[in-house]
């Protein structure tokens, strides 16, 4: 069965630094999403994406954070200048396309900011 | 506002037994889904339920829905060890420009003891 997958699996940065996360959605997919959880609090959206464009982001997605899909497969989610608040797990998901309603989460990515 | 509030926080059963599950939301829903979360690991997705819809099972599931009360509950038959997991209720946002957005409720953790 088609998966969506993540890498790195897991990532130490330094505060300031730039962290990529990759996503690579399941083919023919065309809607796709950045969620993060912070260790013990639930899953909260960061950002939508559809059709080459930012759909919505969330507050948390503010101008450090930026997403693109830059060879029409890998989706990325880029952090320019890391914070501890940023440490959490990251997932990214996918949906097959419009009237679709269940999303293919990937693992995730957890991100250590020290 | 919030969505999806789940109760209880933390559920602890023995194998056999049921286990349920309640998330309230606050607003109209289009379907509420539930998705499983392994320690550590991504979302799996479980079951949707729709909001014209009262009840749904699906295997050991079986997914309850009271737009009345806002309210939704998920129920696990004769729980296995292996059952132990998160447990987050989620509502699709299903119109305007972020088609597919989650917003998760702060889940419950569900232990069952061999």
């Amino acid at each position: 069965e088609p998966e969506v997958t993540q890498t790195p699996s897991h990532q130490v940065t330094q505060m300031g630094q730039e962290v990529i996360l990759r996503c690579v959605p399941i083919s023919n997919h065309l809607y796709f999403y950045w969620y993060r959880q912070i260790l013990g609090q639930k899953v909260e959206f960061l950002v939508s994406f559809y059709n080459n464009e930012i759909s919505e982001k969330s507050e948390i997605f503010d101008d450090q954070f930026s997403v693109e899909r830059p060879d029409g497969s890998n989706f990325t989610l880029k952090i320019r200048s890391t914070k501890l608040e940023d440490s959490a797990m990251y997932f990214c998901a996918t949906l097959p396309g419009l009237g679709q309603e269940t999303q293919y989460f990937g693992p995730g990515t957890r991100l250590l900011v020290l | 506002s919030q969505q999806g509030e789940e109760d209880p926080q933390a559920l602890s059963i023995q194998e056999g037994e049921n286990a349920t599950m309640n998330c309230s939301y606050k607003t109209s829903i289009n379907n509420l889904q539930w998705y499983r979360q392994n320690s550590g690991r991504g979302l799996v997705h479980l079951i949707l339920i729709r909001s014209n819809e009262r009840e749904k099972h699906s295997g050991r599931l079986r997914v309850t829905l009271d737009t009345s009360k806002k309210s939704s509950s998920l129920l696990i038959t004769a729980s296995r060890a292996a059952d132990t997991a998160s447990y987050f209720c989620a509502e699709l946002n299903a119109g305007g420009t972020s088609y597919g957005k989650l917003t998760f409720g702060q889940g419950t953790i569900l232990t069952v003891h061999p």
